[in-house]
């Protein structure tokens, strides 16, 4: 099993729609949870950092964890055709030198 | 743009071949992280240095070493290149080093092996 498991995708929502992507997990020593974005032929970009359990929201993105459940989400709100990318979602136990695991990433194409 | 930067963007090579991947870590960070990302793999973790030394390590093969100079970049050597090293390399750079620490990436070394 897989420390990261993410929904392969790809993922095609009509632009306004509420789009919901999820991430589980194995390891339960993570402690810190991100998503990152990445558009085509680009590194991948912090989109939203979320430490334990809990919601967090930023505009029209929301980051949830539940480590009960070892399950993490992340909302769009109204998604744009700018939204189109690959979200990866990412996590390490805490330690200054613990490694960044990331799941393998989902597509989202939001359709004009 | 994250203010990493990495060169070159694309790189054809043979197999059997050598080369070195550069990456200048965003200013004043002294952490560098290198990944290599693949569509069966996805992003996997090869190397961290911290300040000039070794810090962590992952998945990475013993033909690949990377180093970071004084000047804080950093250099990700691939030697007797195989097809299946065909990926995207990818430098990243934090402040310092942590658990807490969010990581900035550039825009990647496309690697062809032939």
């Amino acid at each position: 099993q897989k420390e990261v498991e993410q929904d392969p995708g790809p993922l095609s929502v009509p632009e306004g729609a509420i789009v919901s992507l999820n991430c589980t997990y194995s390891n339960s020593a993570f402690q810190y949870f991100m998503w990152y974005r990445q558009y085509s032929r680009k590194g991948p970009e912090l989109l939203m950092y979320t430490y334990s359990s809990g919601n967090k929201e930023d505009g029209r993105f929301t980051a949830q964890v539940d480590k009960s459940s070892k399950y993490i989400s992340l909302f769009i709100r109204d998604s744009q055709p700018s939204d189109s990318a690959t979200y990866l979602c990412a996590m390490r136990r805490a330690g200054a030198n613990s490694k960044l695991t990331f799941g393998k990433g989902i597509t989202l194409s939001v359709r004009p | 743009d994250s203010g990493v930067t990495q060169t070159p963007k694309h790189l054809i090579t043979a197999t059997g071949q050598r080369v070195t991947l550069r990456c200048s870590p965003r200013s004043g960070d002294l952490s560098v992280y290198w990944y290599q990302q693949s569509l069966d793999q996805g992003l996997q973790f090869l190397i961290q240095y911290y300040n000039g030394e070794e810090r962590a390590k992952g998945n990475i093969l013993e033909r690949f070493s990377a180093q970071q100079f004084p000047d804080l970049h950093s250099e990700l050597n691939l030697s007797s290149l195989e097809l299946g090293d065909s990926a995207l390399y990818f430098c990243a750079s934090s402040p310092r080093q942590g658990a807490n620490e969010k990581l900035f990436f550039g825009s990647g070394t496309q690697l062809s092996v032939l």
